[in-house]
């Protein structure tokens, strides 16, 4: 079984560009979670995503970024005119639906190094 | 809303000793879990050791382990015959019934040869 899948592994984008991030959550898994984590600091929650809906973006900058996670496909977070405060790594984890206590383990990816120039 | 707090920005232990990490947290929350993530140097997220906290008993997985104070709300972890491949970042964790981790800030753990 594949764990979650996240590319590109780095991403270079200049200022006012658009950044897409995608991720691809364990087989079986419908909750997809996007953190951040910035340089010597620890993860940051983001947004919380079922297939086709926002559970939780408590944690998303009001401007420029967005999430989803269609019912075919990968999540995708997408930042647009990426500034270089933007600069972090982006991680992605995913967990199975069912019984709470499943639901409580996140698998994470091996996240995307976002650069922004 | 809940607090993750890690104190020991870095720790060091020799090769084959123990060292324990420690944390805590705070939530209004009577029904939540615990973790210990370890980061090494490729960033991935290792899920080391869980613990529910309607469980008394202390969570282990081979050499690693917890000492969950309820009362004190304090987690920490204990690795034992510590190894060359546990050096890396350790991650304190705890989850929301929202669904989010909150993560502390993390204890750099360097293994001495």
């Amino acid at each position: 079984n594949a764990g979650v899948m996240q590319n590109p592994r780095h991403l270079v984008r200049r200022r006012g560009q658009e950044a897409r991030l995608r991720c691809s959550p364990m087989k079986g898994h419908s909750h997809v979670y996007w953190y951040r984590q910035l340089p010597e600091e620890g993860l940051k929650f983001m947004v919380y995503l079922q297939k086709e809906n926002i559970i939780d973006e408590s944690g998303m900058p009001k401007e420029r970024f967005s999430a989803e996670f269609p019912k075919e496909g990968p999540s995708i977070l997408r930042i647009q005119q990426v500034v270089r405060g933007d600069s972090a790594a982006y991680f992605c984890a995913s967990s199975p639906p069912g019984l709470a206590g499943g639901r409580y383990e996140q698998y994470f990816g091996p996240g995307t190094r976002l650069t922004v120039t | 809303a809940q607090t993750v707090t890690q104190s020991q920005p870095e720790m060091s232990v020799q090769e084959a000793e123990t060292v324990t990490l420690s944390c805590t947290y705070d939530t209004s929350e009577s029904d939540y879990y615990l973790f210990w993530y370890k980061q090494p140097p490729s960033r991935q997220m290792i899920l080391v050791i869980r613990q529910e906290a309607y469980k008394q008993q202390n969570a282990t997985e081979n050499r690693f382990s917890v000492n969950f104070q309820k009362a004190a709300k304090s987690f920490s972890l204990k690795i034992s015959d510590s190894q060359l491949g546990d050096a890396a970042m350790y991650f304190c964790a705890g989850y929301n019934q929202g669904g989010k981790l909150i993560f502390g800030q993390g204890t750099e753990l360097s293994v001495k040869p």
